[in-house]
């Protein structure tokens, strides 16, 4: 059974810049989540995907938007990088009914994100 | 809105000591999972126990044990005979009934010294 895997490591940006981070879900879960954590913390809930489809986002901007894929990987992309953008972005995986019980979710090892 | 607060910020305990991490947590929901998650400094956050509204059973894992009290809102933590290894951030988070919008406390870091 494969893990939550998330690429890059690290990434630094520049503000103003668009970036883009990914995840592979761990081997038959079908739901992903994407959390920002801030130094010091606790994670920030952004948005959630279910079946390719959004299932409930956070209070983030729409500059933080999407994607996942038929395999259930995911997206992150944010576009015009803010100096507050810098944080570890945490993806994390469940199985899941769209309406039914949250189970518990899987997390990667986080993308670093500096924005300079 | 779903809340949780964590009071401790910071605690330290000398190794095979006992520890608590308290956690409450304010929702309108009938129908929430809570949830324990540590981060060790690795930074990998690590799935510990789930916990339905329903069930306000306490549960044993190990040097684990959760004490989830609803008329107090609160689901708290105890590692009995801690160890070294047990240092690490620890978040206690909230979840309505349709997995979304979890909401994370803002951790606990528990340092164990030898």
């Amino acid at each position: 059974e494969t893990g939550v895997t998330q690429s890059p490591t690290h990434l630094i940006k520049t503000r103003g810049q668009q970036v883009t981070l990914r995840c592979s879900s761990q081997s038959g879960h079908n739901t992903v989540s994407w959390y920002q954590q801030a130094l010091g913390q606790g994670p920030q809930f952004i948005f959630q995907y279910y079946r390719e489809e959004e299932n409930g986002r956070g209070n983030f901007p729409p500059r933080f938007s999407g994607l996942q894929f038929p395999n259930y990987s995911s997206e992150l992309n944010v576009n015009a990088l803010e100096l507050d953008d810098s944080a570890l972005y945490l993806c994390a995986s469940s199985w899941g009914l769209a309406g039914g019980p949250s189970y518990e979710q899987y997390f990667g090892p986080g993308t670093r994100l500096t924005v300079t | 809105a779903q809340k949780v607060t964590q009071a401790q910020t910071e605690i330290s305990v000398v190794e095979k000591e006992d520890v608590t991490l308290d956690c409450v947590y304010e929702t309108r929901d009938t129908t929430y999972y809570l949830f324990w998650y540590k981060q060790p400094p690795s930074g990998e956050l690590v799935f510990l126990i789930r916990r339905n509204s329903f069930d306000e059973q306490n549960e044993i894992s190990g040097r684990y044990s959760w004490n989830f009290q609803k008329s107090t809102s609160s689901f708290n933590f105890t590692i009995t005979a801690s160890q070294v290894v047990d240092s690490a951030v620890y978040f206690c988070a909230l979840s309505g009934n349709y997995g979304q919008n979890f909401v994370f406390g803002p951790g606990t870091r528990l340092s164990v010294l030898p």
